[in-house]
């Protein structure tokens, strides 16, 4: 069974300042792993995704994740935060055998950015 | 229209009542899900469609039932709902490849209000 764990479901920082969203992860397989970012009576919108290869992913806006397999961990990055990075972000998991048909989502971390 | 889409956005119904929630894709694929999310938890997944065959009902009660005529359509039926059933409804959908992976792209989700 796959399970991600996402520390802190509420994180605030001041605009410009570093953006780190934590991530665990366990899968008995190689995982694949997404970052989601869900604004405001919207659905998630993807924001990069690990599949194979380079571990070091970069995605929309500004944002970065970096796949340690020996910390099993997926977190999110990014150097300096914007007002509209203000939403909620969603870790998720799936393997390589099924592909992204069955994700699994962390519970989501809040982020508010201040002025 | 493009990407996927649900309605109605906004449904307010009693436990007696019985409706429909309605997803359309417009993304050539041929999987999709439903999905419910409800506060401080993670995204439950409720069924997968691919190629308009279910292949997953995650232990949803039978007061959902869903329907997928097409790889563009996905229904879910609604009826004698429970107050502990308001939550968000998402719909996504992907493209399955044979043996491999694919992102899944959500809409806007339905959001269910059981009096």
């Amino acid at each position: 069974a796959q399970s991600v764990t996402q520390l802190g479901s509420h994180v605030s920082v001041s605009e410009g300042a570093l953006v780190l969203l934590r991530c665990n992860y366990s899968s008995s397989v190689p995982p694949y792993l997404f970052w989601y970012v869900q604004y405001p009576n919207q659905g998630l919108q993807l924001l990069l995704k690990y599949t194979t290869g380079a571990t070091l992913v970069k995605g929309i806006n500004g944002f970065e994740a970096e796949f340690k397999k020996s910390e099993t961990s997926f977190h999110l990055t990014k150097p300096s935060a914007h007002m509209s990075d203000a939403a909620e972000y969603f870790c998720a998991v799936s393997d390589q055998q099924t592909g992204a048909n069955n994700l699994f989502f962390g519970t989501g971390t809040r982020l508010t950015v201040i002025p | 229209e493009t990407g996927v889409t649900q309605t109605p956005r906004h449904l307010v119904m009693g436990m007696t009542n019985k409706k429909s929630l309605k997803c359309e894709q417009h993304l050539g694929h041929n999987a999709m899900y439903w999905y419910k999310q409800s506060a401080k938890k993670p995204l439950e997944l409720m069924f997968v469609y691919n190629f308009k065959e279910q292949t997953e009902n995650n232990s949803v009660p039978s007061r959902f039932s869903p329907e997928c005529p097409n790889s563009s359509h996905l229904f879910l039926h609604l009826h004698t709902l429970q107050p502990e059933d308001s939550a968000l409804y998402l719909c996504a959908s992907s493209r399955r490849l044979a043996g491999g992976f694919d992102e899944q792209f959500f809409g806007p989700g339905t959001r269910l209000t059981v009096l």
